[in-house]
């Protein structure tokens, strides 16, 4: 069963501050998803990654893909507040299943 | 523009009362999914479609059904709710197995 290990759950950090959250998964996969989720609202996509070393940029959000290290990792750079929301990555496991990370709720402080 | 719409976007109903959640898309993609999320917690798939064979998941509980009577629309069905399935329903959609999936702006059911 794949299992799919975000860290970290929650992350406080100031304006102008770096940081980056993990995404662990367990079993071969070589489709990953990040997505955003502002309180109440559905899922945005943010990006795909579909091979190993793939890196997307998208504004101050990159991310990155490990496929022989099962791992992901989203690097926020001189965060604003405009950011805080959930991240979710998602991991697609062979058969029209994603399986999604618990999530990481994002607070970025003025 | 092309997109997944569900309705209706908010939902209370009583505890043991049928209820039904809509799904439509302009995208024409084969597969369709309904995905349940509980408050502070990731989705979960329920079930999708690719065209018109259905698969569930296999702890998805019974009193949860799915229809899709064409390409276009999806329903999700809840026979008798209770309090335990309150919760946001996305739909999703995507063009082929493993290609990106889409999502909708969610149903957020209560149940009373």
């Amino acid at each position: 069963e794949l299992k799919v290990e975000q860290n970290p759950l929650f992350l406080s950090m100031q304006e102008g501050k770096n940081y980056t959250i993990y995404c662990n998964y367990s079993t071969t996969s070589d489709r990953l998803y990040w997505y955003r989720q502002d309180p109440g609202k559905s899922l945005e996509s943010l990006f795909v990654l579909l091979s190993n070393g793939a890196v997307k940029q998208e504004g101050r959000l990159m991310a990155s893909l490990d496929t022989k290290a099962r791992l992901s990792t989203l690097h926020i750079t001189a965060a604003v507040h405009d950011l805080s929301a959930t991240y979710f990555c998602a991991v697609d496991m062979r058969g029209n299943k994603l399986v999604f990370g618990a999530g990481t709720i994002l607070r970025v402080k003025s | 523009d092309a997109m997944v719409i569900q309705n209706p976007r908010y939902q209370v109903t009583q505890f043991g009362k049928p209820v039904t959640l809509s799904c439509s898309q302009t995208l024409n993609h084969n597969v369709m999914y309904w995905y349940q999320q509980k408050s502070s917690q990731a989705p979960k798939l329920l079930f999708h479609y690719y065209d018109k064979d259905f698969n569930n998941e296999a702890d998805t509980p019974d009193n949860f059904q799915s229809r899709r009577p064409n390409t276009s629309f999806c329903f999700l069905d809840i026979r008798s709710p209770g309090l335990g399935d309150a919760a946001m329903y996305l739909c999703a959609t995507s063009l082929h197995t493993s290609s990106e999936q889409f999502f909708g702006p969610g149903t957020r059911l209560t149940v009373l």
